[in-house]
């Protein structure tokens, strides 16, 4: 079935620094991929998604990109903040369909410190 | 617009009590759905709703129930409580057609059955 690996936790990072989590597939056909943010206590809110092959979602300085190739939607941004500090989500679900049963990964928990 | 509403938020059970979470949306949303989050795990799908009026299991759904009130409302049984279901519980909805690919969650409910 469908499923989604992402790197285990915790990263930790300072302020300023480069982030990237890994995240890879296994799905059939041509799902679309989304990265979920859960701030503590909160619940999950969508952070960026992108739909089809080399599609890049972008969001708050955050990027991924769609590799159909390597089946991968890695998550980076240049300059983290503290206010980034949350457990990040990736996620699967079907292409153009009005239902959407999404595929969660683990979860990769991000510290920034000052 | 309160969005995706959960009630309650903190629950103690001792095992072999029921209860029932509550989960209510305000976005005329079809599609609702319970997951549970625990440590390592990720999220995992307990029961969706496509629409009102239907129900289908998930990925986990022993020891659950589900009932679809209305369009806007979608509870979450125990009915005979286990240490197993130490978990904490998020609803969430999301649109029909397609053309949005979110999912909204609610704050969600941390149960402890001892």
């Amino acid at each position: 079935g469908d499923s989604v690996t992402q790197m285990e936790g915790p990263v930790t990072l300072s302020e300023e620094a480069f982030l990237t989590i890994n995240c890879t597939y296994t799905a059939t056909g041509y799902p679309s991929l989304f990265w979920y943010v859960q701030y503590p206590g909160e619940g999950l809110q969508l952070l960026l998604k992108a739909t089809k092959a080399d599609d890049k979602g972008s969001n708050k300085g955050f990027e991924a990109t769609y590799r159909k190739e390597t089946t991968s939607f890695h998550l980076e941004k240049g300059s983290v903040q503290v206010s980034d500090s949350a457990v990040y989500f990736c996620a699967l679900g079907p292409m153009n369909t009005g239902f959407q049963k999404l595929v969660f990964g683990t979860g990769t928990r991000l510290l920034v410190s000052p | 617009n309160a969005g995706v509403t959960q009630t309650p938020k903190f629950q103690v059970l001792k095992t072999g009590q029921s209860m029932t979470l509550q989960c209510a949306q305000d976005m005329n949303h079809n599609s609702m759905y319970w997951y549970r989050q625990d440590p390592g795990m990720g999220l995992r799908l307990i029961y969706y709703s496509a629409s009102e009026g239907t129900t289908d299991k998930g990925e986990v759904p022993n020891g659950y129930n589900v009932s679809r009130l209305n369009k806007r409302e979608f509870s979450l049984r125990l009915e005979s409580a286990a240490p197993s279901q130490t978990s904490v519980y998020f609803c969430a909805s999301s649109e029909e057609n397609g053309q949005s690919y979110e999912q909204y969650f609610g704050p969600g409910t941390r149960l402890t059955v001892t």
